[in-house]
């Protein structure tokens, strides 16, 4: 159980474009999501947390402008990298909370290259 | 502000060995919940194994078991009997009680040599 899925895995698009990210929780029902950066060989940075139903709240340093999260639904959590530049180049992973104090399950990604 | 630190960019170990990654946290909670992640070539992130600050008993999944000391503020992985398959990057979490988001690590890269 706990199955995080998100789609594309892999998203190749030119400068300018906007691209959209879909995260979904498969088997639960998650009230918050996270949206996550990574950069090769570093750990995770933290984009927002996004509430179901509610604005995201976005950590220091993010651009809420480019980066829009949308939480429409307790499965369903989206990011679209609006303008995309080769510097928004990374892989961006997604995770849900199904209950008060156990770990994030994570999906397994999605790589972004910006040409 | 809550950090965590892993003081090892890079480990590695003979298969079948035991090897113990470290992880140290700041925090002035009291109530709070720890975590090793396991990020394999995939990159998908793999829950290894979870502690409640207040129990005091170690937690242990099968080959994979924490060593937390709460007043120290360690809380290191121990990873016995290690197989090819346990090579990853190793992330240790923190989680206040109550709080939304998880505090990471900066990671440990683990080799296990056949």
């Amino acid at each position: 159980g706990a199955v995080v899925s998100q789609h594309p895995s892999w998203v190749i698009c030119k400068s300018g474009t906007s691209v959209k990210i879909e995260c979904r929780s498969l088997d639960f029902q998650a009230t918050t999501m996270f949206w996550y950066r990574q950069f090769p060989k570093q750990s995770l940075m933290l984009m927002a947390t996004s509430n179901e139903g509610s604005k995201a709240t976005y950590e220091q340093g993010v651009e809420k402008d480019k980066f829009l999260i949308n939480h429409a639904s307790l499965t369903l959590s989206t990011l679209t990298v609006t303008s995309a530049h080769p510097e928004d180049s990374s892989f961006y992973i997604c995770s849900a909370r199904d209950q008060v104090g156990s770990g994030s399950h994570f999906g397994p990604g999605t790589r972004l290259t910006v040409t | 502000a809550q950090t965590v630190t892993q003081s090892q960019p890079e480990m590695s170990v003979q298969e079948a060995e035991t090897v113990t990654l470290s992880c140290t946290y700041d925090t002035s909670e009291s109530d709070y919940y720890l975590f090793w992640y396991k990020q394999p070539p995939s990159r998908q992130m793999i829950l290894v194994i979870r502690q409640e600050a207040y129990k005091q008993q170690n937690a242990t999944e099968n080959r994979f078991s924490v060593n937390f000391q709460k007043a120290a503020k360690s809380f290191s992985l121990k990873i016995s009997d290690s197989q090819l398959g346990d090579a990853a990057m190793y992330f240790c979490a923190y989680l206040i009680q109550g709080a939304q988001k998880l505090v990471f690590g900066q990671g440990t890269r683990l080799t296990i040599n056949p």
